[in-house]
Parts: C-alpha cells; structure tokens; sequence
C-alpha cells in the first residue's frame, strides 16, 4: 500500500565531498543485502551488493558496509558529483526464499555544485 | 537495444477503466517481477514469475492480473481502475546466479487515474 505517514529523507552534500547513506533492515535472516541507484524518471540500477558472510565491499567510489549486530546498512560515496544525484535505495533478500527482495524507503542525494 | 521495456510510458485513463501495461526482457532471465512506486518513492513488489509460473503474490487486489505468455513478457492488466491505482510501475527481471540476484528495471509506466 501507500506509505503513509513516512517521508523520503534527504542528504545534502556538497559536490566533492563524501556521502554516507544509512539503511537500517528488518529481517536478521535476510543474507543479501543490495544498493540501488534511482535517477529522476528512470527505473533502479544496481549499484553494489553485499552478502551476510563479508562486513565491506568496495567498488568504484562506492563502499557498503554491513552492520549485522544492529541491522545495518551504509553506502559510502567518495568525492560526490552531480551525477550521483538521485535516490538511493537498499534492499534485502533472504536466500531461501524466491529472489524476494524488500526495498527500503529510500534517500534522496541532492548534490551541491 | 534495452534490456527491459515497458509499454505505455505514459498512461491516464479514467477510473472504472481497463488498462494493461506490457513487459518484455531480452537478458534471457528466467524471473520477471512487477513493482508498484508510489508518490513518496516507494517501491513494493506485486509479483513476481519464474518461467512463466507466479511464484510471488503480494497482497495486490485481484483486480490486477499478471500474464507470462513466454518467460521473456511479463504483462499487467488491471480491472476496474481506482484512484489509489495511481504510481509508477516497474517491471524487472532477474537470472539467479550464485554471486548475485542484481534486478534489471524497466524504464517504468506511470499511470494517472482521473
């Protein structure tokens, strides 16, 4: 249904700098955990993804970080450009289920020139 | 060309209506998914066929109706539009592997119930 009630949180960052994007999950079973990027008017795009057994993984200017003690999830942007503006979603898969995957509410990254 | 497509873009229609929105993939995946967005972003999946069979079902009215005439379309057709049918929809497709369940969006199908 609708999401009532809740709001798209937004991050401001200024061109350049790093940006944190922070996920908390719902399902401790949950063992795949992935970052989708959404621009203004297209579908997602997988950015990065990360299973239960690693704590980091990097990609290109991109790092997540898995926090299973507290269920938490964070993508790490370094050197922040307008291009990376968008909305950023993570998502979780429990394996032994048929490729479900939960998205979370998503962030929206508004790049500062 | 694109991987995933989707047919209308655009779509606004009256309410009471019957509309359809169609979907094709040519990664070769064997799992195609509908997605609903709504106003405030977000995205919760409606169904999802592995070769041609529903093998996820969420909570959806039964006014709407997935077909999979081949594992490569994966069309929605909706009955009886209502207001709250309004958002954009996605439609995405998957091939499990061991490394990765990536998805692969479509463009999206925004549809407008007056």
């Amino acid at each position: 249904g609708e999401s009532v009630g809740l709001h798209l949180p937004t991050l401001s960052v200024q061109e350049g700098d790093n940006s944190i994007i922070n996920c908390a999950y719902s399902n401790s079973a949950s063992d795949y955990f992935i970052w989708y990027k959404q621009e203004s008017g297209k579908g997602p795009q997988f950015i990065i993804d990360i299973r239960s057994n690693m704590d980091k993984r990097q990609g290109q200017r991109v790092t997540v970080l898995l926090n299973k003690t507290v269920k938490h999830l964070s993508l790490q942007i370094a050197a922040t450009q307008p291009g990376d503006s968008a909305v950023y979603f993570c998502a979780e898969n429990y394996s032994g289920g048929y490729q479900k995957v939960t998205f979370g509410i998503g962030t929206k990254l508004q790049v500062i020139p | 060309d694109t991987a995933v497509s989707q047919t209308p873009k655009y779509l606004v229609t009256q309410m009471g209506n019957d509309k359809s929105i169609k979907c094709e993939q040519n990664l070769g995946h064997d799992t195609m998914y509908w997605y609903k967005q709504d106003s405030k972003k977000f995205l919760k999946i409606m169904f999802s066929y592995n070769n041609k069979e529903l093998i996820i079902n969420e909570t959806v009215p039964n006014r709407f109706s997935p077909k999979s005439p081949d594992k490569a379309h994966l069309n929605l057709h909706i009955n009886s539009l209502e207001l709250g049918d309004s958002a954009v929809y996605f439609c995405a497709s998957s091939q499990e592997a061991e490394s990765t369940f990536e998805q692969f969006f479509g463009p999206g199908t925004r549809l407008t119930v007056l």
